[in-house]
């Protein structure tokens, strides 16, 4: 069955620190990748995606992530976390028989230290 | 603007009473869905459809009703809410075809409680 793994539940980092927030997924065909962010109290919000092409996609509010094929992943990546970066965020991934349904990664709660 | 919008916001119902919660999309998305979001369970899926008049069961399904009588709108309906139902809910639209496909865009949520 496919399935969405993000393993770390809670991150703390400090700010100005890097970040990594990892994704695993498991079937295998190609997929189309998703990274997005909820804000408290918010909804979510669409960071990058990964579709083809260059497997290091960029996204917006500086993030960007790499698609490693022969790991199954597409880790979440920033150089230096700002404290506006406190969020929820989550890893879906879609697949071409899928028929449009993402599946969704349980989610990583991202907390900053002043 | 482009957005999903979703009424209510918050709404706190006693067992039993039915209720709807509303879903619009102003982008022409052919593709609509709604989830329910709890703690350590992420979101799940509870129905979709991807065009009017064509909706399909998603994970978690039961206690809920959908219609997709326009494109615009998919409204949500409990019938007999009960307390497990609490929640926060989400409408989310994608297009079908194009450079957003698959791409989902989010209403803000409704928070349901259900006592």
């Amino acid at each position: 069955a496919q399935s969405v793994t993000q393993p770390d539940i809670h991150i703390t980092v400090s700010e100005g620190a890097s970040l990594e927030l990892r994704c695993n997924y498991s079937y295998g065909a190609t997929p189309y990748l998703f990274w997005y962010v909820q804000s408290p109290g918010q909804g979510l919000q669409l960071l990058l995606k990964y579709f083809s092409g260059d497997t290091l996609v960029q996204g917006i509010k500086g993030f960007e992530a790499e698609f490693k094929r022969s790991q199954s992943s597409f880790n979440l990546r920033k150089p230096s976390v700002h404290w506006s970066d406190a969020a929820e965020y989550f890893c879906a991934v879609a697949f071409m028989d899928s028929n449009y349904q993402l599946i969704w990664g349980a989610g990583t709660k991202l907390i900053i230290k002043p | 603007e482009a957005q999903v919008t979703q009424n209510p916001r918050y709404l706190i119902t006693v067992t039993g009473k039915k209720l709807t919660v509303t879903c619009s999309q102003n982008m022409n998305h052919e593709y609509m869905s709604w989830y329910r979001q709890d703690p350590g369970l992420g979101l799940r899926q509870i129905y979709y459809s991807m065009n009017v008049e064509v909706t399909d069961k998603g994970d978690v399904p039961e206690g809920y009703k959908v219609s997709r009588k326009e494109k615009r709108n998919f409204p949500l309906i409990l019938e007999s809410p009960s307390p497990n139902q609490t929640s926060l809910y989400f409408c989310a639209s994608s297009p079908l075809t194009g450079r957003s496909l698959y791409e989902q865009y989010f209403g803000p949520g409704t928070r349901l409680t259900v006592t």
